[in-house]
């Protein structure tokens, strides 16, 4: 089966640093995607790792172990508009794209 | 880069009456696509992905359905809805793996 866990909810507060994580076990893996919803929008994109390491896009970065099906998401400098849900998604065999369920970060003044 | 459109954006439907929802890919060709719904404030389930035209992957049984009569074209379809069948309904769009983007979504109420 395909499993993706990621934590329900977390807060943090402005101008500090946020770790997202998501663990996944999945049948095949051909990469792994990182969006932010905010409520009653539709995701959008924010970063894509297939390979181990860390990507940096500004304020954002993501990680990726694959040995380990592990990643996270780093939100540094934190703004009120990053209050969100923060979705890992899997792309498995088959090119399927499976989501967890999501985080739901709330930023405090 | 790649403009998905999805429309409409909102729709109130009986419960019994047909649906058609349509999504539209511009900017890339051979693109793999995806429906996924999203009940309020869960996660998001996928329903159907598509590789290449004509080919359909259904994830879950229900009573909705899925064409793609052409590359860039992905139509969601039920011939009788359910009130279970209310949500966010959302289309996805990936060309390279790479980058994988959505349309912005149609909210469906069943009445």
């Amino acid at each position: 089966g395909q499993n993706i866990d990621q934590p329900t909810e977390m807060t943090a507060t402005e101008g500090a640093i946020v770790q997202i994580n998501c663990t996944y076990q999945t049948s095949g893996f051909n990469g792994l995607f990182w969006y932010q919803q905010h409520a009653g929008e539709a995701p959008t994109f924010l970063s894509y790792n297939v390979l181990d390491g860390l990507e940096e896009k500004g304020r954002f970065s993501s990680f990726l172990s694959r040995s380990k099906g592990y990643s996270y998401l780093l939100l540094k400098e934190l703004q009120m508009k990053d209050s969100a849900s923060y979705l890992c998604a899997v792309m498995v065999r088959s090119d399927k794209i499976i989501f967890g369920k999501g985080t739901r970060l709330h930023i405090l003044p | 880069s790649q403009t998905i459109h999805q429309w409409p954006a909102t729709l109130v439907q009986p419960v019994g009456s047909p649906l058609s929802l349509e999504c539209t890919v511009e900017g890339t060709s051979n693109p793999n696509l995806y429906w996924y719904r999203q009940a309020a404030g869960r996660g998001l389930q996928l329903l159907f992905y598509s590789v290449g035209i004509g080919q359909i992957s259904s994830e879950v049984p229900q009573n909705l359905s899925a064409s793609r009569p052409q590359d860039r074209q992905f139509i969601l379809s039920s011939k009788k809805l359910l009130l279970s069948d209310s949500g966010f309904y959302l289309c996805a769009s990936t060309s390279d793996r790479a980058e994988a983007f959505f349309g912005q979504g149609t909210r469906l109420t069943v009445v």
